[in-house]
């Protein structure tokens, strides 16, 4: 299997633009996870999928923020408006079990000018 | 904060000495997970340790839980250049709605001198 895959790798955007960053989970898992990266406030979860059923989307920042999984091999993570506050590292990650190894994707490095 | 806490947030060795990360927590847990990330990648599970459980070895890596404190350490013996990388605890645990909640720690930095 070729892991999760994430795309693109990087992506650099100007305030107030549309930013979709695309995931592909592993095949069989049922959990998706997408997560934010930055120095100052470290790995947060932002929302996760089990079934392509949102369960838990409490880490979301704000409205401007939203993600979807139309079906089992595919997720976005939508930033519409983007700002500069949003640049970071995002992950996607999924799983086959509620609790265990999560399999990290290589992650899309977001930067807002 | 909901984020663990780890220290020391950086720690410089030399390779073929031992390597030991702390995490503390905040909630009642079900499991512990640690995870390395080198530069520019994403992270990558090394162990799982569960609530029940007090210690756990894999390979160079022994894992201790202690619930009581909410506390957990990660020991890498006879480390090499390569284990260069951040060290994150992942916790999970349900909250009072049932729902599931992953928290990850800010991350220990660890530097093996050659």
């Amino acid at each position: 299997d070729a892991g999760v895959i994430q795309s693109p790798r990087h992506e650099v955007t100007e305030m107030g633009q549309e930013v979709t960053l695309r995931c592909k989970p592993i095949s069989g898992h049922d959990y998706l996870f997408w997560y934010r990266q930055t120095m100052m406030r470290g790995l947060e979860l932002l929302i996760y999928f089990n079934n392509n059923v949102p369960i838990d989307d409490s880490g979301m920042p704000e409205d401007r923020f939203s993600a979807k999984m139309p079906n089992a091999s595919f997720s976005t993570l939508k930033i519409q408006p983007s700002e500069p506050r949003d640049s970071a590292v995002y992950f996607c990650a999924s799983t086959d079990r509620v609790v265990g190894e999560q399999y990290f994707g290589p992650g899309t490095r977001l930067t807002v000018t | 904060s909901q984020q663990g806490e780890e220290d020391p947030q950086a720690l410089s060795i030399q390779e073929g000495e031992n390597a030991t990360m702390n995490c503390s927590y905040k909630t009642s847990i079900n499991n512990l997970q640690w995870y390395r990330q080198n530069s520019g990648r994403g992270l990558v599970h090394l162990i799982l340790i569960r609530s029940n459980e007090r210690e756990k070895h894999s390979g160079r890596l022994r894992v201790t839980l202690d619930t009581s404190k909410k506390s957990s350490s990660l020991l890498i013996t006879a480390s090499r250049a390569a284990d260069t990388a951040s060290y994150f605890c992942a916790t999970d645990g349900r909250d009072t709605s049932g729902t599931y909640k992953y928290i990850f720690g800010t991350g220990t930095r660890l530097k093996v001198l050659a």
